[in-house]
């Protein structure tokens, strides 16, 4: 039983174009959401969050929208960069992301130049 | 702030040998540690949780005498495999809570050959 869903393995966008990667949750008891980047043999690295409380964080070039409604969140990366090619991973957590993260399977983004 | 140091970063070990991956936390004490697996093209699979001075909570299906945990101190936890075999293949990594999310040990590559 999969409680986080990135249903998209893989996205591929063009430099300086719009990134948009998705996630649902089945859990309604999770109420803190998570966004990590990973890089082929390294640990992930956080990116951006959100609070069930909001529907949307803003952090310079990365967006996370929240539908609670829909249980779906989504990261936008406006403009995509090259650098940005890794896999990224959606996690969620009751009580404000201090208890265990449950984790999607990620998505790979691909930025081609 | 809330490094987490991880070693090795990669081993190869022979089937039926032990293999230990240390993690230290290096500005910050750590009553707690996380320990993930990750298979190819899968999702972060939480494995045990450790905890300084008592004993380590093991998720459903991880053989505890398999994977052994030992968080002796505030700065440093291990994790022990066992007798390793060819399906014990995988990236292990260690993580900390912090405020509003995780941070990440780099990750330990292990083959078992």
């Amino acid at each position: 039983d999969q409680q986080v869903k990135q249903n998209s393995p893989s996205l591929s966008v063009q430099e300086g174009r719009i990134s948009i990667l998705n996630c649902d949750y089945t859990n309604s008891m999770f109420d803190y959401f998570l966004w990590y980047k990973k890089y082929p043999a390294e640990g992930p690295t956080f990116l951006i969050s959100i609070s069930s409380i909001k529907d949307k964080n803003e952090d310079g070039r990365f967006t996370v929208f929240l539908n609670k409604s829909a249980k779906h969140l989504s990261l936008h990366i406006v403009p995509s960069q090259p650098g940005d090619s890794a896999v990224y991973f959606c996690a969620a957590s009751p009580q404000g992301g201090s208890e265990k993260l449950v984790f999607g399977k990620g998505t790979k983004l691909t930025v081609n130049p | 702030g809330a490094v987490v140091s991880q070693h090795p970063s990669r081993v190869i070990c022979k089937s039926g040998t032990s293999v230990k991956i240390e993690c230290r936390s290096l500005d910050f004490q750590a009553t707690t540690m996380f320990w993930y697996r990750q298979f190819p093209k899968q999702s972060l699979m939480l494995m045990a949780t450790s905890n300084e001075g008592s004993k380590a909570t093991y998720e459903q299906g991880v053989e505890k005498d398999k994977f052994l945990i030992n968080h002796a101190s505030l700065t440093l936890s291990t994790l022990t495999v066992t007798s390793a075999h060819p399906e014990d293949s995988s990236f292990y990594i260690c993580s900390h809570p912090v405020r509003y999310g995780y941070t990440f040990g780099s990750g330990t590559r292990l083959t078992v050959v």
